[in-house]
């Protein structure tokens, strides 16, 4: 099955700690997205990959980062840096030609 | 800078038929999209508009107007299971950043 996924669903971490979320996607799609939802709130951008090796800043970047060293994997870094991290973190991927973006389940992050 | 704005909440009865409107301002962008958010999961894709007028998916149509800076997404035959939020989002034809609205809720009385 063609999908993409994220873990682990749930992750608790302690102030001051780096935390990495997982985001693999095997549909071939050329661009994949980063986004932080609040409770209530929409999607905000954080990071985005257009191609392998590039990606941009969303509008809420900080504190976070991101690398895109193969096309199916986008991992995201929440580092020590972000004051306030706890949120549901959604991965996104989108054929480079459409607007049609296909998103994973999302990562809970709880920060104790 | 680039913004959309939906209602926060609107209220339908099962079986009726509820718009959620959706305003924008971007300086240009590929089309509008609609996503639909049950609680606790991911967003899904319902519709896009590339150009103006009508797209029609089954029970779910979505307009798009660009003189306006204005779409909705309409959805008929309410079932219980369309009480979700909804989400509006453009692609930024500048930097390909993608813009989500806040979300609409949608509640669905019996």
């Amino acid at each position: 099955d063609g999908g993409i996924t994220q873990s682990p669903k749930y992750l608790f971490r302690k102030e001051g700690q780096n935390v990495t979320l997982s985001c693999e996607q095997n549909l071939n799609h050329d661009a994949m997205y980063w986004y932080r939802q609040d409770p209530g709130q929409g999607l905000r951008l954080i990071y985005y990959s257009q191609i392998v090796n590039d990606f941009q800043k969303g509008d809420i970047a900080e504190g976070y980062s991101v690398s895109r060293e193969k096309k199916e994997s986008f991992p995201l870094t929440v580092t020590s840096a972000q004051k306030n991290p706890t949120a549901f973190y959604l991965c996104a991927s989108m054929r480079g030609s459409a607007d049609t973006q296909y998103f994973g389940p999302g990562t809970r992050l709880t920060v104790l | 800078g680039q913004s959309l704005e939906q209602p926060s909440e609107v209220t339908a009865v099962e079986g009726a038929i509820v718009q959620i409107n959706c305003t924008y301002q971007t300086s240009g962008f590929y089309g509008l999209s609609w996503y639909q958010q049950h609680d606790g999961g991911a967003p899904t894709f319902l519709s896009y508009n590339a150009l103006d007028g009508l797209e029609e998916t089954g029970r779910f149509s979505s307009f798009l107007s660009r003189s306006d800076s204005y779409g909705y997404l309409l959805l008929q035959e309410l079932q219980m299971k369309d009480s979700a939020s909804y989400f509006c989002a453009v692609r930024s034809s500048r930097d390909d950043k993608i813009i989500f609205g806040k979300g609409t809720r949608l509640h669905i009385l019996p």
